[in-house]
């Protein structure tokens, strides 16, 4: 089975500009995390969609927002890019959890971006 | 929100011997605490979970033990190797939204030295 796929893998951008990054889940995983990742800050949830729905949202600002697609594939945008988005963003999918399902998340490689 | 406090930052230890890494958390309806593994450059992945109804768990030479009334869980890697250099998150199940999300510590920085 393919693991969770991140595209683009590096990207540059400049201060202002809007970024956008897609994330394909493993076969069957209808749920999807976003995860920012920077050193010393470790990972810093952003939102998780299912059935394209946003289940839940992590404390950062509305210049950071996802959607996903009905083949459970998701993309997150970054608008009005700062040098402090400069990170690794990591993309997870998970199989729903029922109460007692634990849900384990499957990463995928990240997307790094680096804003100058 | 959930806070889940991680200690050490970084932890040095000579090959063979034990390593112990500690996790705080404030959301007393946290009930599920995993524990992943980042390699240098490559992906985190799960290595050991816990759920709230056990107090001890162990997988050859990692355990994890929790301790639900001090909120507090633990890394436990005995008979250490250089291959578990790595970087382990902890984290925990936050049911602040409608279906919980995992929310997970700074991390810790473990160097085995040959």
């Amino acid at each position: 089975k393919a693991g969770v796929t991140q595209t683009p893998r590096y990207l540059i951008k400049t201060r202002g500009q809007q970024v956008t990054l897609s994330c394909s889940p493993i076969s069957g995983h209808r749920s999807v995390s976003w995860y920012q990742q920077t050193p010393g800050q470790g990972l810093q949830f952003l939102f998780e969609y299912f059935s394209e729905t946003q289940r839940n949202k992590g404390n950062f600002p509305g210049r950071f927002s996802g959607r996903q697609f009905s083949n459970s594939r998701s993309e997150m945008n970054v608008s009005t890019l700062e040098l402090g988005d400069s990170a690794l963003y990591l993309c997870a999918s998970s199989l729903p959890g029922l109460s007692l399902n634990t849900g384990e998340l499957f990463f995928g490689e990240g997307s790094r971006l680096t804003v100058l | 929100g959930e806070n889940v406090e991680q200690h050490p930052s970084t932890l040095s230890v000579q090959e063979g011997d034990s390593a112990v890494i500690k996790c705080t958390y404030s959301d007393s309806a946290s009930n599920y605490f995993p524990w992943y593994k980042q390699e240098l450059g490559k992906r985190p992945q799960l290595i050991i979970d816990i759920r709230s109804n056990v107090g001890e768990k162990k997988d050859q030479r990692i355990a994890v033990t929790l301790n639900k009334t001090a909120k507090h869980f633990s890394l436990h890697i005995t008979e250490t190797q250089p291959e578990d250099s790595a970087v382990y998150f902890c984290a925990t199940k936050y049911y602040g939204g409608s279906q919980g999300n995992l929310i997970f510590g700074k991390g810790t920085k473990l160097s085995v030295k040959p």
